[in-house]
């Protein structure tokens, strides 16, 4: 079993949609929680990254961690097609557990039709 | 500016060769990484240098060495590539060792042939 677990999708959602993405772990050291987007044949880039348990929103983004059920999400509030692209969580420890190693899911395909 | 660069950004190759994959970051990190993204866009980490030391150090094959000149630079060097080595290397940076926030670069897609 994988230590993060992402349904890879597709998903394809109209424009205006509120999207939903979802990773679980395993991991019950891991305290940040990071999202990245990836363009089609870019790198990865960070949108946003939580400590411990809450949400977080910056624009039409919100993080939330749920550390009880060891589950992740990001929104997308009004989707629109340019967020069409590979989302890809990640965690890590902090403290003594943290080892400066990323762990990844392995991304979820979004694509938002006009 | 490109905060973390790569070069070459297409290698094309053939098995048994040796290639190198050269990273440049100008954001003033002490931290650099090497990824692996393979064909099903799963991400895993391959080395880590801080300030120059060797940090993370995953279990790849040896024919994988990096090497860090100084903070802004970390090289890849693969020797006798495989069919298998087929992937898109990523370099990120972040400012310190515990990496909650890191910079990627636009990558290398390596086809071995």
């Amino acid at each position: 079993q994988k230590e993060v677990e992402q349904d890879p999708g597709p998903l394809s959602v109209p424009e205006g949609a509120i999207v939903s993405l979802n990773c679980t772990y395993s991991n019950s050291a891991f305290q940040y929680f990071m999202w990245y987007r990836q363009y089609s044949r870019k790198g990865p880039e960070l949108l946003m990254y939580t400590y411990s348990s809450g949400n977080k929103e910056d624009g039409r983004f919100t993080a939330q961690v749920d550390k009880s059920s060891k589950y992740i999400s990001l929104f997308i509030r009004d989707s629109q097609p340019s967020d069409s692209a590979t989302y890809l969580c990640a965690m890590t420890g902090s403290g003594s557990s943290n080892t400066g190693k990323l762990i990844f899911g392995q991304g979820t395909t979004l694509q938002v039709k006009p | 500016d490109t905060a973390v660069s790569q070069t070459p950004k297409y290698l094309v190759t053939q098995m048994g060769n040796d290639k190198s994959i050269k990273c440049e970051q100008n954001l003033g990190h002490d931290t650099m990484y090497w990824y692996k993204q393979d064909s099903k866009k799963f991400l895993k980490i391959m080395f880590s240098y801080n300030n120059k030391e060797l940090i993370i150090n995953e279990t790849v094959p040896n024919r994988f060495s990096p090497k860090s000149p100084d903070k802004a630079h970390l090289n890849l060097h693969i020797n006798s590539l495989e069919l298998g080595d087929s992937a898109v290397y990523f370099c990120a940076s972040s400012q310190d060792r515990w990496g909650y926030e890191q910079y990627f670069g636009p990558g290398t897609r390596l086809t071995v042939t």
